[in-house]
């Protein structure tokens, strides 16, 4: 067990729907990353946050977008889905920096249908 | 933008052999390079990393060795063991910027 929390752990919606994605780091930890998982794409880095403010921006669509909160959770939230979001989403969290030990969380099944 | 190449793309070996697994860089930004073994159902977890003033850092069994001039860096599992089977991934990381992720390596080790 890692320490972060994801939900929920499943999710199957249907194309131009909205879900959100919730993800509670390790306690202790100041960043949260998110990141895609799938067949095609592989793994990909989506963004990340340090104690509530954006640091880094990777391949992440308009269509999603990403908060972290002031209790340090963060969600992540998809919308007008479609069939190619379908994916693990996992949300990762260290103490500081990118470069401080990631600890990933069990990730969030999507499937679009 | 960075481009993260990894090979093999499955590695099968002997229990009690050793597995090398490589990966390539094009962005000599690059200064930070983990590397993620993903077991079936379960998220990444870091095994190991090297950053980019260190040529070799060694823990137990597994190794990373970096070669800056030629961007590339490898990961060795020596005495591999049935529980070392999952799959690896390679990343590279700016400072400030986003992780690039090779495509992974399952590996598979026989008892």
């Amino acid at each position: 067990d890692s320490g972060v929390t994801q939900t929920p752990k499943h999710l199957i919606t249907a194309t131009g729907q909205r879900v959100t994605l919730r993800c509670s780091p390790r306690s202790g930890d100041l960043s949260v990353y998110w990141y895609q998982q799938s067949l095609d794409q592989g793994l990909q880095f989506l963004i990340q946050y340090y104690n509530g403010e954006e640091r880094a921006k990777g391949n992440i669509l308009e269509r999603f977008s990403a908060q972290q909160f002031p209790d340090l959770h963060s969600e992540l939230n998809l919308s007008s889905l479609e069939l190619g979001d379908s994916a693990l989403y996992f949300c990762a969290s260290s103490y500081g920096l990118a470069t401080d030990t990631q600890y990933f969380g069990p990730g969030t099944r999507l499937t679009v249908l | 933008g960075e481009n993260v190449e990894q090979h093999p793309s499955t590695l099968s070996v002997q229990e009690g052999d050793s597995a090398v697994i490589k990966c390539t860089y094009s962005d000599s930004a690059s200064n930070y390079f983990p590397w993620y073994k993903q077991e079936l159902g379960k998220g990444p977890q870091l095994i190991i990393d090297i950053r980019s003033n260190v040529g070799e850092k060694k823990d137990q069994r597994i190794a990373v060795t970096l070669n800056k001039t030629a961007k590339h860096f490898s990961l060795h599992i020596t005495e591999t063991q049935p529980e070392d089977s999952a799959v690896y991934f390679c990343a590279a990381h700016q400072q400030g910027n986003q992780f690039y992720f090779g495509t992974g390596t399952s590996l598979t080790v026989i008892p």
